[in-house]
């Protein structure tokens, strides 16, 4: 089971366009991590979120933590090719587990 | 090493068979964590190490999956008599301490198939 949910599954922008992923916890979230992986590669690291309200930046993706700490959100402003790959969150919900949502494909149409 | 190393990088098995996959960590990060990806899904939690032992096993699905790490470094998933429903790729990660703080970081995976 999967103890976050991601929306939206997949996402086709074309080239320039800002876009939204979610994650969403049905429990509190004592940390909130996101990862992009590309095809036959590891897990690359984003961002790390842990303070409810608290946001981050890197380049041109924004991540947020909502005051909750049960959602967080994923901008990306003028997406471009190289933002194309799958989008996962990651979250410490227990202290030792650490759970990853089902993903969000993303594709950059140039 | 710069990174989180696994081999073999491809394993393929036939159904039944004994199966080892292999974990580098970076050096000196005492947390390491087993994690399982089908395809189209996000990782799935198999199993957790801090240093030399087991913190969380409870992700591992049955108990023909087993793994260790007997130095605190380099970790091993054992998987005894393979099933098809067990392919998938293995995904290893590190990090300098539990989580709740601290970013793991991911080897390239084993693509696991089982014919």
């Amino acid at each position: 089971s999967q103890e976050l949910e991601q929306s939206p599954q997949s996402l086709i922008v074309q080239e320039g366009k800002n876009l939204t992923i979610n994650c969403t916890s049905s429990k509190t979230l004592y940390g909130l991590y996101w990862y992009k992986q590309k095809y036959g590669e590891g897990l690359i690291f984003l961002m790390m979120l842990q303070k409810g309200g608290e946001e981050k930046s890197h380049e041109k993706i924004t991540a947020k933590l909502d005051e909750k700490k049960q959602q967080s959100s994923l901008h990306i402003t003028a997406s471009q090719p190289s933002h194309a790959g799958i989008y996962l969150c990651g979250a410490d919900v227990t202290g030792n587990q650490f759970y990853f949502g089902t993903g969000t494909s993303l594709t950059v149409i140039p | 090493g710069a990174g989180v190393s696994q081999t073999p990088s491809n394993k393929v098995t036939e159904k039944g068979k004994y199966v080892e996959l292999r974990c580098d960590p970076i050096s000196g990060h005492t947390a390491l964590y087993w994690y399982r990806q089908s395809l189209g899904q996000g990782p799935e939690f198999l199993i957790y190490f801090q240093g030399t032992g087991a913190a969380d096993d409870s992700g591992l699905p049955n108990d023909r999956f087993f793994a260790v790490r007997p130095e605190g470094s380099v970790s091993t998933l054992k998987i005894q008599r393979t099933e098809r429903g067990d392919s998938a790729v293995y995904l290893c990660a590190s990090s300098s301490r539990a989580s709740g703080g601290s970013e793991q970081f991911f080897g390239p995976g084993t693509r696991l198939t089982v014919l």
